[in-house]
């Protein structure tokens, strides 16, 4: 079953704006990640946010975490073309496996 | 340090034919997961493994798929008897420990004919 949803589902903006994509999860979780994926290629991974942090930076980055609501989000400031792409969240299960479960991607694209 | 190594990148198959994926997970990683992804959708999670062993399998189909990761070697999911609806991408996760980061490989495509 998915885990995370994001919203929305696609985005398109102009280079240079800022990009907010948001990610709702149902259980509770040890961490939450973010991947990204260009067409056809595997996923990378961009940044992991614990559970017990509440904001983390990575360049043109930033990612929240909000426990209580189940939430997270993904800011990518000054956009640029090559940021087009797909952008998962992914959360692990408290007390589970540890596998990663993925949501089903936000598509992003970004116009020069 | 090569990354995580999928192969075959492309493998065609036709219907009730065997299909073999292998994943070489990165050098001093002992935990590998495999999921599929169908277009314009995300991972689905199928099997997570540490060497010689089966940790979560619950994104396993009960019939035909089958996966493992022995001592020596590469990581395997093997479909036997394909049908149509197993044509997707097929990727390749490792880690060196849990609850860390995800190193993925490029994927198989699977083409069932």
């Amino acid at each position: 079953s998915q885990q995370g949803e994001e919203d929305p589902q696609a985005l398109s903006i102009q280079e240079g704006e800022n990009a907010t994509m948001n990610c709702s999860y149902k259980t509770s979780i040890n961490n939450l990640q973010w991947y990204r994926q260009n067409s056809g290629r595997g996923l990378v991974h961009l940044i992991l946010i614990r559970s017990n942090e509440r904001e983390k930076h990575s360049g043109r980055l930033r990612v929240t975490l909000d426990t209580s609501k189940k939430s997270s989000s993904l800011l990518i400031t000054a956009s640029r073309a090559a940021d087009t792409a797909s952008y998962f969240c992914a959360t692990d299960t408290q007390g589970g496996s540890e596998k990663l479960v993925f949501g089903k991607g936000m598509k992003l694209t970004v116009n020069p | 340090n090569a990354g995580v190594m999928q192969n075959p990148r492309h493998l065609v198959r036709r219907r009730g034919q065997e299909a073999r994926l292998r994943c070489s997970p990165m050098k001093g990683h002992s935990h590998v997961y495999w999921y599929r992804q169908l277009p314009e959708e995300g991972l689905k999670f199928m099997v997570y493994l540490q060497k010689e062993n089966i940790i979560d399998e619950s994104g396993m189909p009960k019939e035909r798929f089958s996966a493992e990761f022995p001592k020596e070697g590469p990581s395997i999911l093997r479909i036997q008897q394909v049908v149509r609806g197993d044509s997707a991408a097929y990727f390749c996760a490792s880690s060196p420990q849990e609850g860390e980061k995800l190193f993925f490989g490029s994927g198989t495509q699977l083409s069932v004919l």
